[in-house]
């Protein structure tokens, strides 16, 4: 099974600062068809997850620009520009190259 | 707009059985693959099973294999999760996800559907 692993797991931030989330694969998620399988989502309190991310680097609809991912291979960074209250939750990684799909332990990202 | 609703949940002693149902609205349900994610009470998320978009294909994580069964109604536009042998450790909100296609790989889970609690206990 792929692992996947986050850090920092938690993560304070002052309103209109930026924030930097990294996760890592234990085996690559870039497949022969070019493109690379690895998804963010925030979960917000009380909600279900919400996907952020798709293969890298594409914010989903309706996701703000002050998201951003990045990253190649085993490596991923999920940016947040300028972190606002609604941001808070928890922000998960997920691979979907390989079954079974698995995710990264959370970071939980809070305001000071 | 697509619209997952989960039911089924409940307190079930261990060793018994639960069968959890997600009816889904607002696109051509046959068309693409679904998903089953439990969280744990406090805890991440854990892909559980997933169907084909024709119920010809299952796939399953090993800590459910052999006791959980993954199925779906295309006429109904239901998705179902058949848990037997239920165990303390598979206490925990289920929710059904939907596929961005048709495969069960190489896709992003949108939408999730609320949740439903299974709780195992005696």
């Amino acid at each position: 099974d792929i692992v996947m692993t986050q850090t920092p797991l938690s993560l304070s931030v002052t309103p209109g600062q930026p924030a930097s989330i990294s996760c890592k694969s234990s085996q690559s998620l870039l497949h022969s068809d070019g493109k690379t399988y690895l998804y963010w989502y925030l979960q917000k309190p009380g909600q279900s997850p919400q996907l952020l991310i798709y293969e890298v680097s594409s914010r989903f609809s309706g996701v703000p620009d002050r998201f951003s991912g990045s990253g190649s291979g085993t490596d991923f960074t999920l940016k947040i520009s300028r972190v606002e209250a609604e941001d808070v939750g928890v922000y998960y990684c997920m691979q979907g190259i390989h079954l079974p799909i698995t995710f990264g332990p959370g970071t939980k990202v809070d305001i000071k | 707009e697509v619209q997952l609703l989960e039911s089924g949940g409940g307190l079930v002693q261990p060793g018994g059985s639960l069968r959890l149902s997600c009816a889904a609205s607002g696109l051509t349900f046959s068309s693409y693959a679904m998903s089953w994610v439990r969280q744990a009470p406090g805890k991440g998320l854990e892909w559980v099973s997933a169907i084909s978009g024709s119920g010809g294909s299952t796939y399953y994580a090993d800590s459910v294999k052999g006791r959980f069964t993954i199925s779906r109604d295309n006429f109904k536009n239901t998705l179902y999760l058949q848990m037997n042998s239920l165990r303390a450790e598979d206490t925990a909100v289920y929710y059904c996800a939907k596929y961005s296609g048709t495969t069960v790989t190489t896709r992003w889970f949108d939408p999730w559907g609320q949740g439903t609690l299974v709780t195992v206990s005696s």
